[in-house]
């Protein structure tokens, strides 16, 4: 079955550490995207990618940090410098960018404390 | 930069009853638009989305929505909604950069 993967569903870290949130697709896709979520704000674009090697800041970037080393694969990185980290994180996946509909990973819930 | 507004916070509908839910957008051009449902502590799913053609689109789940270029509209609806339609819905546009999501509007539906 194709579709987009994110792992883990819970993850918990001490504030101060960085941490590495996973995103698989075998879709084919060349644009992914993450999001962070939060109640009563939508979503909001931290990171995009249009193709393997290239990504460019969304309206929240920073504190995150992200690599896209594979078409498959694009992993975000919550730094120690993102102020408030806990959150719900949400990656995608589309055809093209801003056009092609997207296609949503279950999401990863961030708890920092 | 492009906008979307979604007025409705929260809605409360009851079973077998018509839904509405506004959307709104600011862009110069012919957007993409997109709606998306989500239920608590998932991802997002695709309803239907709009790109040309005729304005009436049909999506998943009997849903359907209207693009009324004159009002920068993207209304969804449902003549009868389901106790299993209670979840969060997400307008989006597209500028053919990157996405832009509304707040949502979260689905209260009463047996």
């Amino acid at each position: 079955d194709g579709g987009i993967t994110q792992s883990p569903k819970y993850l918990f870290r001490k504030e101060g550490q960085n941490v590495t949130l996973s995103c698989e697709q075998n879709l084919n896709h060349d644009a992914m995207y993450w999001y962070r979520q939060d109640p009563g704000q939508g979503l909001r674009l931290i990171y995009y990618s249009q193709i393997v090697n290239d990504f460019q800041k969304g309206d929240i970037a920073e504190g995150y940090s992200v690599s896209r080393e594979k078409k498959e694969s694009f992993p975000l990185t919550v730094t120690s410098a993102q102020k408030n980290p806990t959150a719900f994180y949400l990656c995608a996946s589309s055809t093209n960018t801003g056009t092609g509909e997207q296609y949503f990973g279950p999401g990863t819930r961030l708890t920092v404390t | 930069a492009q906008s979307v507004t979604q007025p409705d916070i929260h809605i409360t509908v009851s079973e077998g009853a018509s839904l509405e839910l506004r959307c709104n957008y600011s862009y110069g051009a012919t957007p993409y638009l997109f709606w998306y449902v989500q239920s608590p502590g998932q991802g997002l799913q695709l309803l239907l989305k709009y790109f040309s053609g005729d304005t009436l689109v049909q999506g998943i789940k009997g849903f359907e929505a209207e693009f009324k270029r004159s009002q920068s509209s993207f209304n969804l609806r449902k003549p009868s909604v389901h106790w299993s339609d209670a979840a969060e819905y997400f307008c989006a546009v597209g500028d053919g950069n990157q996405f832009y999501f509304g707040t949502g509007t979260s689905l209260t539906v009463i047996p």
